[in-house]
C-alpha cells in the first residue's frame, strides 16, 4: 500500500537557518506530492504540491522537489522565520477520482520551532 | 466563501455516550473526507463520499463509527457508544473532483471520551 515515512522531529532552528524536512514515499504508480502545515489550533493548509515527476513546488520560500528516482519530495526553506513554527507534514494522493486530491496517505509530522 | 466549518470545535462527553459532529463543505465542492488525528496513528482517512455518495469506508475504525451526507451541504461522523480511545481531533476536509485542486480542511473537533 502507499506510505509516506517524514523525517522526525522536533526541529528547533534559529531564526534565518536553513530548513530540510526529510519525506521518502512509497505507492504504486505516480502519486501526486503535497506538503501541508498545521499551525497551533488550526486545520491542515496546503503549502506546496507536485503532480509529476521533476515538478517543484514552492510557496512563501519553501520548496519541494518531486524526485521520482529516490522516492523523495524534502522541504526546504533557506532561511526561516518566528512565524513558520508549526508542524508540518509530507502526504501523498492517488486520486480519489477524477482530479481531486483529498484521498491523502500523510506522514507523521514534523513539529518545527524557530527561535528569534 | 467562508471554507469548511465544523462544530463542535471541542466536544467533551463520557464513555458509552452517543457523538455527532458535524460538517459544512465549500459550497460546490462535491468530495468530502473524513480524517482523524491521534498521536499514536497520526492522520487516517476514516471515509470519504462523492456526491453524497460514500464510495470508500474502509478506514472506519469499527461499527460503531457510522457517517452520513444527506445532502451536498451537510456531513454529520457519529460514534455510538463513545469510548476513550476514540478521542483524537476529527477534521472534514472537501474538494473538487476537477480542476487539479487540494483538498481545503477544516478547523477540526477536539473529542475528548472520559
Amino acid at each position: 500500500g502507499n506510505s509516506v515515512t517524514q523525517m522526525e522531529g522536533p526541529v528547533t532552528l534559529s531564526e534565518e537557518a536553513f530548513l530540510t524536512i526529510n519525506c521518502t514515499y512509497t505507492a504504486t504508480g505516480y502519486p501526486s506530492l503535497f506538503w501541508y502545515v498545521q499551525y497551533p489550533g488550526e486545520g491542515l493548509q496546503l503549502l506546496l504540491k507536485a503532480t509529476k515527476a521533476d515538478d517543484k513546488g514552492s510557496n512563501k520560500g519553501f520548496e519541494a522537489t518531486y524526485r521520482k528516482e529516490t522516492t523523495s519530495f524534502h522541504l526546504e526553506k533557506g532561511s526561516v522565520q518566528v512565524s513558520d513554527s508549526a508542524v508540518y507534514f509530507c502526504a501523498l494522493s492517488r486520486d480519489a477520482g477524477g482530479t481531486s486530491y483529498g484521498k491523502l496517505t500523510f506522514g507523521q509530522g514534523t513539529i518545527l520551532t524557530v527561535h528569534p | 466563501d467562508a471554507g469548511v466549518i465544523q462544530s463542535p470545535r471541542h466536544e467533551v462527553t463520557e464513555m458509552g455516550q452517543e457523538v455527532t459532529l458535524r460538517c459544512k463543505p465549500i459550497s460546490g465542492h462535491d468530495y468530502l473526507f473524513w480524517y482523524r488525528q491521534t498521536m499514536m496513528r497520526g492522520l487516517e482517512l476514516l471515509i470519504y463520499f462523492n456526491n453524497n455518495v460514500p464510495i470508500d469506508d474502509s478506514g472506519m475504525p469499527e461499527d460503531r463509527f457510522s457517517a452520513k451526507m444527506p445532502n451536498a451541504s451537510f456531513s454529520t461522523l457519529k460514534i455510538q457508544p463513545s469510548e476513550p480511545r476514540d478521542s483524537a481531533v476529527y477534521f472534514c476536509a472537501s474538494s473538487l473532483t476537477w480542476g487539479n485542486t487540494e483538498a481545503f480542511f477544516g478547523q477540526g473537533t477536539r473529542l475528548t471520551v472520559v
